[in-house]
């Protein structure tokens, strides 16, 4: 079965650099979320999108900005990054109207130096 | 607000043992309640879900959990452990948004399982 694609998997940024992370949802999945997950941290939402509409927001700082294509696909943006973005970051899609639960994919490792 | 609470960040146990995770949650209204296993630096994978119905609710490689809405808890079990187990534990409670869907998912800050052989 076609699962939640996230690339790259693994990415090194320097300090005030920018990055752009891609999610790739399920197949008919037309809701994507977004989550942090700092070291030895739980995972804290940052943004969600459900018909590429902005459909709630977190902590998501503010040089951070997300999309969702109308493809459903989604990409998030950060820019001017810092140490303390250095973070596992995951996608997970679903599709609004089903009974049914979170998709995750694999996440992105991010490390800024 | 909606909160989750793992109170062992790390459990160790011998293979062959039984097990239980501890998670209790705040939320306001009937809670969707998961628990999800990570690998060192890997994705997050479902083990379980509730929904509603049956509070006892089993999940993917012989997990079970019990919804107790009276003590606000979602304790994860497993009667015989593997070594293929250890891993890091997330309970998580998903919160219904504006549109009366399920929304975000606020996760607890897990719990550490080792296995000893």
């Amino acid at each position: 079965a076609a699962g939640v694609i996230q690339s790259p998997r693994h990415l090194i940024k320097e300090k005030r650099e920018t990055a752009t992370l891609k999610c790739y949802p399920i197949p008919r999945h037309d809701t994507v979320y977004w989550y942090q997950q700092g070291p030895g941290q739980d995972p804290q939402f940052l943004i969600s999108f459900y018909e590429k509409m902005q459909s709630d927001k977190g902590s998501i700082p503010d040089r951070f900005s997300a999309q969702q294509f109308s493809d459903y696909h989604s990409e998030l943006n950060m820019s001017s990054l810092e140490l303390g973005d250095s973070a596992l970051y995951f996608c997970a899609s679903r599709l609004m109207v089903s009974a049914l639960g979170y998709t995750f994919g694999s996440g992105t490792r991010l490390t800024v130096v | 607000a909606q909160s989750v609470t793992q109170p062992d960040i790390h459990i160790t146990v011998s293979e062959g043992a039984s097990l239980e995770l501890r998670c209790n949650y705040s939320y306001g209204a009937t809670p969707y309640l998961f628990w999800y296993v990570q690998s060192p630096g890997q994705g997050l994978q479902l083990l379980l879900k509730y929904f509603s119905g049956d509070t006892l609710v089993q999940g993917i490689k012989g997990f079970e959990a019990e919804f107790k809405r009276s003590q606000s808890s979602f304790n994860l079990r497993k009667p015989s452990v593997h070594w293929s187990d250890a891993a890091e534990y997330f309970c998580a409670v998903g919160v219904i948004d504006r549109g009366s869907t399920l929304g975000r998912l606020y996760f607890g800050r897990g719990t550490q399982l080792t296995v000893w052989p």
